[in-house]
């Protein structure tokens, strides 16, 4: 299986902060990666696919990059409602793995 | 298009678990996997598996002798047994539907996802 690892677990920050999340994957991926931000008792909602393609209606201060083994998720001006948790999913072999997710704290 | 799923909330050790996930507002019949996910505090999301509207199932190898997916599709909804449950099973499960993308296969919808505890 390919491990995905997510740093950092946690962060904390304010509102109106850049903050990165990194995932690093076991085994190079190209860019078949995805990021979804969770919260609490909603379903998962898919921010980012191939690394880097925002999707419709998610708003622009999220950006993601990276291919091959190494991904970063970035919200350049942090607003309230992105203080939640998020996680990486490849999609480059099965089975699909996951980040362990970092959660994002005021 | 929304996915609900449904399931009993408790099932005993040894027991088997059942889960169906009912697809409104859309065809269950489109070029989609769709697929089970779960989540627990200590070890995070896993992919379980998926299946096609055809039946063409795949399933995660640490979970597959204990894995069946079927789908009906008169009734829009697809379903997830596992056998020989352990507390480790206990777990948030999520129904998913993956879509093709530039670079890969992603989950666009979920469903709310259900509590199934493992317990006597």
């Amino acid at each position: 299986d390919i491990q995905m690892t997510q740093s950092p677990s946690s962060v904390s920050a304010s509102v109106g902060d850049r903050v990165t999340i990194t995932c690093r994957a076991s085994q190079g991926i190209k860019t078949w990666l995805a990021w979804y931000q969770q919260t609490p008792g909603q379903a998962p909602k898919l921010l980012i696919s191939a690394a880097s393609t925002l999707q419709d209606g998610v708003p622009s201060r999220f950006s993601g990059s990276g291919s091959g083994t190494d991904f970063t998720l970035t919200i350049s001006s942090l607003e309230p409602e992105d203080f939640t948790t998020y996680f990486c999913q490849q999609s480059s072999s099965f089975p699909y793995t996951f980040g362990q997710g970092t959660k994002l704290e005021i | 298009v929304q996915l609900q799923e449904s399931g009993p909330g408790l099932v005993k050790p040894s027991g088997t678990l059942s889960l169906t996930c009912v697809v409104s507002g859309g065809s269950i019949s489109s070029s989609y996997w769709w697929t089970w996910v779960r989540q627990t505090p200590g070890k995070g999301m896993q992919w379980i598996g998926e299946i096609y509207y055809t039946g063409i199932t795949n399933y995660n190898p640490s979970l597959k002798s204990r894995v069946t997916i079927s789908v009906d599709k008169s009734k829009k909804q697809f379903s997830l047994k596992l056998n020989s449950v352990t507390a480790a099973d206990t777990a948030v499960y999520y129904c998913a539907r993956a879509s093709a993308y530039d670079a890969g296969w992603y989950f666009n919808l979920w469903g709310r996802g259900t509590l199934l505890t493992v317990s006597s």
